[in-house]
Order: structure tokens, then C-alpha cells, then sequence
């Protein structure tokens, strides 16, 4: 993997449904792994900084893991709302440098 | 929400024009990131900033500068606005080095150049 990758590229959901997202990265030279809430008409909004392999992090119904080794993070979204609604974005830092790199995002519709 | 602005909001120019945006933030961070969005592409890096006149060029440098005078404010220049530089700019701001910090962005620029 050389660039970062997130899969599906959009997902519809029902409301109550759990759901997840795939962000693969560059393994070589990892060194943190972030990922961002974008909703319609706002601005991306952080919700975690990842950096140890075998992280879980977690924030209310959403939580994320990290695997640095294979290149991947997983986001789980419990018992979607119609308010999860959004795109969610990873970004990968390799080699210690400051420079985030973005994947395209997962486009999140969550309807009753 | 983290005080940061971006102004102008909305910007129509024409080609070969010169054009300066503008971020300003009152949380006194250290980092500022100035990004463009596009359909297929995602965010990616155009300069960031590190400190007062420190500054670094991201992935997408060519045809924009920018400085930082101060603190609070991080401007980004394109010398002379081409077609292909119609976007949406985010301007970004983090407490310390991009691994370990969030990035807290601004509100956008959309930029239209005809």
C-alpha cells in the first residue's frame, strides 16, 4: 500500500444497524494514524489520533482499532443514528514527519 | 469550537490573477496547515507552517506560497490563479507535531477561478 485507502467509498445503513470502515495505509515507517467526522457544510472534525499497534480507542457508540503491522484501522460505528451521518476520513503520518496524508473517504448515510 | 477563520469565505477570480488567503487563529498554536479539497482526491497538503517564518512545502507546493508573520495568522498566495486551482482551501491548525495532535480546521475557501 502506498497511498492510503478507505473502503467502502459510501455505505446506506438503517437506522440501529452497526457498521464499520476499512483505512489501509503504508505499514513501512508508520508512525500515527488520525481520523476525522466531515459532516455537509462543516468543517472535518477530529475524533482519534492513533499511534501504537493493537490501539483501540473509543468515544461514545464510535470506536476505532489499529493494526500498524498489516497497514489497517477499523472504524465501528454501534447502533447507527441518522446524525452518524457523515464522511469519515483516515489519514496516515510515515517517518515521523508532520505531513498527514488523506484517504478519500467513506461516505456515511444512516436513514430511519 | 477552535477559534480559527478563514477569509475570504467565497472568492471568484480570473486566470493569471494574483490571490492571498487568510487564516487566523486566537488558540496560539504552534502548527498551521493549509490544505485544498477536490472530488476524488480528498484533503492533500499544500504548505504547512511550524512556526513564526518556518515553513514547509506539502504535496500539492507548485504554483502557491505562503508565510506567516505572526502567530495567529498563516497566509497562502497563489502568484498567479490558474484554472486548475479552483477548490475548496482548509486551513488547519494543531497544539503540536501532526502524529500525536488533532487537527482542529477552519470553516473553507471556495475558490473559483475562471
Amino acid at each position: 500500500i502506498l497511498n492510503v485507502e478507505q473502503s467502502p467509498q459510501s455505505l446506506h445503513v438503517q437506522e440501529g444497524d452497526s457498521t464499520n470502515f476499512t483505512c489501509s495505509f503504508p505499514s513501512s515507517n508508520f508512525y500515527a494514524l488520525h481520523w476525522y467526522r466531515w459532516e455537509t457544510a462543516k468543517s472535518p472534525e477530529a475524533l482519534f489520533v492513533m499511534t501504537l499497534n493493537g490501539d483501540e480507542k473509543k468515544k461514545g457508540r464510535i470506536s476505532a482499532t489499529l493494526n500498524t503491522k498489516e497497514g489497517y484501522s477499523y472504524l465501528y460505528i454501534k447502533g447507527s443514528q441518522p446524525e452518524d451521518s457523515a464522511t469519515y476520513l483516515c489519514a496516515s503520518i510515515t517517518g515521523g514527519g508532520n505531513k498527514l496524508t488523506f484517504g478519500t473517504g467513506t461516505q456515511l448515510k444512516v436513514e430511519l | 469550537d477552535a477559534g480559527i477563520t478563514q477569509s475570504p469565505r467565497h472568492k471568484v477570480t480570473e486566470t493569471g490573477t494574483p490571490v492571498t488567503l487568510r487564516c487566523h487563529q486566537t488558540e496560539n498554536h504552534r502548527y498551521m496547515y493549509w490544505y485544498r479539497q477536490d472530488p476524488g482526491h480528498g484533503l492533500r497538503l499544500i504548505h504547512y507552517s511550524y512556526g513564526v517564518k518556518d515553513t514547509d512545502k506539502g504535496e500539492v507546493s507548485d504554483g502557491y506560497s505562503v508565510s506567516r508573520s505572526k502567530t495567529e495568522d498563516f497566509l497562502l498566495t497563489l502568484e498567479s490563479a490558474t484554472s486548475s486551482q479552483t477548490s475548496v482551501y482548509f486551513c488547519a491548525i494543531s497544539a503540536g507535531l501532526a502524529g500525536l495532535n488533532e487537527q482542529f480546521f477552519g470553516p473553507g475557501t471556495r475558490l473559483t477561478v475562471l
